[in-house]
């Protein structure tokens, strides 16, 4: 089973700043299979990042994921007022979904 | 567009078995490059896995739950159900249904792009 760790647990930063969020996985992971989302209080999560590092349809490029093997992260370059979530690392593979615990990413 | 909506009652007692009900509209169950899955949070928690079924009826489903759960699809109303049995306080979460998509030529996969508002079941 593949055990997907996320760090920081929460990250304080204020509107205009990046935030650099890491979604590490217990053994290696083909990059296909990794993605992003966001969720916002009371709402279901958003699919950001597909395939380590395509944005789905509608996410503003200042999202951008990268990463290989068991390192991921998701970098957005300025942080709108907006942007304050939680955000979850997933992985698929053809008989499961595991997801990360999450990172916040609250106004400082 | 594809749009997802879960169903079903709030409230299970202990024991019971909850069962929620997924609508798709917008598009069909049946569409190549599609599964069908659910997911649930705890209050406060994380997101955890449930199980997803394609519309041919195969099933996958998160190990810890495995014995407990069931899944169909309803080609007909365009819908995918859930029941999971005996249920305990701990079974309480917001669930949602959720659309995985990927390529059915290479394999790649394009996540979960859709998804449902969430329903919240207590067991009380």
């Amino acid at each position: 089973e593949i055990v997907l760790t996320q760090s920081p647990g929460t990250l304080s930063l204020s509107p205009g700043e990046r935030a650099t969020l890491s979604c590490r996985a217990s053994q290696s992971v083909s990059t296909t299979y990794l993605a992003w989302y966001q969720q916002k209080p009371g709402q279901a999560p958003r699919l950001l990042i597909y395939g380590t590092s395509s944005r789905a349809t509608g996410i503003p490029d200042r999202f951008s994921g990268s990463g290989s093997r068991t390192d991921f992260t998701l970098t957005i370059t300025r942080l709108e007022p907006e942007d304050f979530a939680v955000y979850f690392c997933q992985h698929y593979d053809s008989s499961r979904t595991t997801f990360g615990q999450g990172t916040k990413v609250e106004i400082k | 567009q594809v749009q997802l909506q879960e169903s079903g009652p709030g409230l299970v007692k202990p024991s019971q078995t909850l069962s929620l009900t997924c609508t798709v509209s917008g598009g069909s169950l049946t569409s190549g490059g599609s599964f069908w899955t659910w997911i649930r949070q705890h209050p406060g928690k994380g997101l955890e896995w449930i199980g997803y079924i394609y519309f041919s009826g195969d099933t996958y489903y998160n190990p810890s739950l495995k014995s407990r759960i069931t899944t169909s699809v309803d080609t007909s109303k365009n819908q995918f159900s859930l029941n999971l049995t005996s249920v305990t306080a701990a079974d309480t979460a917001v669930y949602y249904c959720a659309r995985e998509s990927y390529d059915t030529l290479t394999g790649s996969y394009y996540g979960m792009d859709v998804w449902g508002q969430g329903t919240t079941v207590t067991v009380s």
